[in-house]
C-alpha cells in the first residue's frame, strides 16, 4: 500500500536558518507527490507538487522540494526561514485518486 | 473571489447524537472531498462528491454519510456519534475530481462529549 511518512513530528529552528523537513513514500508505481501547510486555526494551503519533469520542484514563500526516486524520498527546504513559517506541514501522495496525507511536522521557529 | 466556507466553525454534541456539517466549494470548482483530522494527525479522507454522487470513499464506517447539492455545495452527516469522532473536518474542493490542487475551508471542529 502506498503511504507517507514524516519522520520528525516536530522540527526547531532558528530564524534564518536552513530547515528540511523529511518525507519519504511507499509506492511501487508513480507517484503524485504533495507538500501543504497549515497555519494555526486555518485550513490546508498547498505549498507545492511533483507530478513529472524535473525533480526539483519550487513552490510558494520561498520553499523547495527534490524528487528523489531511488531514495523514495521528497523533502521539503527553505533556505532562510521566518517566524511566520511557523505551521504545520504536511507531505502527502496520490493513491487510488485519494489525497494520503502523513502524520504533519510542526515547525518552530526559534528568535 | 470566496474560498471554500464551512459551517459551523464549532460544534458540541453528545455521544448517540447526529450532526450535519457544512461545505461551499471554492467559486468554479465542482467537487468537494471532506476530510477528518485528528488531533496531532494528518487528515484523513473521507469521501468524495461529484456530481451529486459519492465517487470515492475512505476507511470510514456507513455512520458518515454525505450529499452535494446541485449549486456543488455539500454536506456531512455522522450519525451515532461516538467520542472517538471529536476532531476537525476539512472540507476541499477541486475542479473536475483532480486532486492535483485542493483548496481547503477552515475547518468544523466537533467535540462529542
Amino acid at each position: 500500500a502506498q503511504s507517507v511518512t514524516q519522520l520528525d513530528s516536530q522540527v526547531p529552528v532558528f530564524e534564518e536558518a536552513p530547515v528540511e523537513l523529511r518525507c519519504n513514500y511507499s509506492s511501487s508505481v508513480s507517484v503524485y507527490l504533495f507538500w501543504y501547510v497549515q497555519y494555526p486555526n486555518q485550513g490546508l494551503q498547498l505549498l507545492l507538487k511533483y507530478l513529472s519533469g524535473s525533480t526539483l520542484v519550487k513552490g510558494i514563500n520561498g520553499f523547495e522540494a527534490e524528487f528523489n526516486k531511488s531514495q523514495t524520498s521528497f523533502h521539503l527546504r527553505k533556505p532562510s526561514v521566518h517566524i511566520s513559517d511557523t505551521a504545520e506541514y504536511f507531505c502527502a501522495v496520490n493513491r487510488d485518486d485519494k489525497i494520503i496525507f502523513g502524520k504533519g511536522t510542526r515547525l518552530h521557529i526559534l528568535p | 473571489d470566496a474560498g471554500v466556507t464551512q459551517s459551523p466553525t464549532h460544534l458540541i454534541k453528545t455521544r448517540g447524537q447526529q450532526v450535519t456539517l457544512r461545505c461551499s466549494p471554492k467559486s468554479g470548482h465542482d467537487t468537494v472531498s471532506w476530510y477528518q483530522q485528528a488531533l496531532g494527525q494528518g487528515p484523513q479522507f473521507i469521501f468524495q462528491y461529484y456530481e451529486e454522487e459519492e465517487r470515492q470513499r475512505g476507511n470510514f464506517p456507513d455512520r458518515f454519510s454525505g450529499h452535494q447539492f446541485p449549486n456543488y455545495s455539500s454536506e456531512l452527516n455522522v450519525n451515532a456519534l461516538l467520542l472517538g469522532d471529536s476532531a476537525l473536518y476539512l472540507c476541499a474542493s477541486s475542479l473536475g475530481r483532480s486532486n492535483e490542487k485542493l483548496f481547503f475551508g477552515s475547518g468544523t471542529q466537533l467535540s462529542v462529549l
